[in-house]
């Protein structure tokens, strides 16, 4: 059964860097997926931010792709994000995620339980 | 890229059926089948319900299906049932190989 597991601070001051890992148990990183977070604020929708491969290629949302930076340690069967300069719009909670994609398909399978993130002084 | 277009919210009795929208562009639904469907009950993270526009994983009721048409996908629950009540959210592929969510639905069952 693949596990993910967000860890990370809950409370970051504004302008600092947010960073978070996922670590993934049961599956191997290092296999035909894509490693992913997800946000969502408070009461509102789900914001997709990026992905990554186990190679190191990534995608990211336009939106943040400035401020976003994602790595993979397969030596540790994780993943992370950084997400720089950030705001008080950033408080959310954050989820990992496994997203499975193919000719036909790109889909989120497994997620993280989430973290919330408070982004305050 | 924009969020997907879907109705804020959405009501059924049980036993009725509902259908949820979700509205893109030639950019992301209407040119790919990579579209997909997750379940958020409140205080839990989102589950699959729907793939590759209207596949079921193996556990999800036959009860959930769903379609597409142009740049309109759409989730269609049939037979109502308390459990069901929840937050629903579209997702799709995009042409920049990036995924894009919808704003998500609201469903109550009364």
């Amino acid at each position: 059964q693949v596990q993910l597991q967000e860890s990370g601070p809950g409370l970051v001051k504004p302008s600092d860097t947010l960073s978070l890992t996922c670590a993934v148990s049961g599956h191997s990183i290092s296999s035909n997926n894509w490693w992913g977070w997800i946000r969502q604020p408070p009461g509102k929708g789900l914001e997709w931010i990026g992905y990554i491969y186990y190679s190191g290629s990534t995608y990211y949302n336009p939106s943040l792709k400035s401020r976003v930076t994602m790595s993979v340690d397969t030596s540790k069967n994780q993943f992370s994000l950084r997400l720089s300069s950030v705001t008080a719009v950033d408080t959310a909670v954050y989820y990992c995620a496994r997203t499975h994609c193919s000719i036909t398909s790109c889909y989120i399978d497994y997620w993280g339980q989430g973290t919330l993130v408070t982004v305050s002084s | 890229q924009s969020a997907l277009t879907q109705p804020p919210s959405v009501s059924g009795s049980p036993g009725q059926s509902v259908t949820i929208s979700c509205t893109g562009t030639s950019s992301d639904v209407g040119s790919y089948n990579r579209v997909s469907w997750y379940q958020q009950p409140p205080g839990t993270a989102p589950k699959l319900m729907i793939y590759e526009v209207s596949s079921r994983p193996s556990g999800v009721p036959d009860r959930f299906s769903g379609s597409k048409s142009g740049n309109t996908a759409s989730l269609t629950i049939s037979g109502l049932q308390a459990e069901d009540e929840a937050d629903y959210y579209c997702s799709s592929y995009t042409s920049s190989s990036t995924l894009v969510f919808g704003g998500g639905t609201q469903l109550t069952v009364l």
